[in-house]
């Protein structure tokens, strides 16, 4: 079957840095979104990776490694309102969004 | 500004009644999508629509039915809401369903209460 896993939580402390990671099993592979969902919204687009390597966009920054089916998103200079869920989601060989049930962010001052 | 557009954005109906939610879309996307998404879940894809063509996930129950009359509406009709079927119903819209950069806009949703 086809699987994405991510941390069901974490917790960071106001103006630093933290990873999130990802890690996906599916039938073929055709690019790697991040969505931010804050409670109670729907997802917003925040990076879309199909090649390996870093793509920057300010603070935040994705990472994929398709040999190893791991992604991490990195979020820098963390502001309160960063405190959300993120969904990582796969679009397999159908072209299907296969997403993972996100991690929730919770940032302390 | 371009976007989705999702009404109501909280519905309360009663076991069993059947409910319409809508979604519009102003970006003249060909794909539009209804999702599920429960607390602290992955949304779950019901069905899709590329252009007028309807595709229906193997595993979403026969009592979800959708329609898209023209490019810019759909409609998610629930025909007996059970208890298990308040959650957060996602509507989203993409240029293609193929082409691997091609994301998903997503409207506010709508979140149903069953009583």
């Amino acid at each position: 079957g086809q699987n994405i896993d991510q941390p069901t939580e974490m917790t960071a402390t106001e103006g630093a840095i933290v990873q999130i990671n990802c890690t996906y099993q599916t039938s073929g592979f055709n690019g790697l979104f991040w969505y931010q969902q804050h409670a109670g919204e729907a997802p917003t687009f925040l990076s879309y990776n199909v090649l390996d390597g870093l793509e920057e966009k300010g603070r935040f920054s994705s990472f994929l490694s398709r040999s190893k089916g791991y992604s991490y998103l990195l979020l820098k200079e963390l502001q309160m309102k960063d405190s959300a869920s993120y969904l990582c989601a796969v679009k397999d060989s159908n072209y299907q969004l296969i997403w993972g049930a996100g991690t929730k962010l919770i940032i302390k001052p | 500004d371009a976007m989705v557009i999702q009404n109501p954005r909280y519905q309360v109906t009663q076991f069993g009644k059947p409910v319409t939610l809508s979604c519009s879309q102003t970006l003249n996307h060909n794909v539009m999508y209804w999702y599920q998404q429960k607390s602290s879940q992955a949304p779950k894809l019901l069905f899709h629509y590329y252009d007028k063509d309807f595709n229906n996930e193997a595993d979403t129950p026969d009592n979800f039915q959708s329609r898209r009359p023209n490019t810019s509406f759909c409609f998610l009709d629930i025909r007996s809401p059970g208890l298990g079927d308040a959650a957060m119903y996602l509507c989203a819209t993409s240029r293609d369903n193929s082409g691997g950069a091609d994301e998903q806009f997503f409207g506010p949703g709508t979140r149903l209460t069953v009583l």
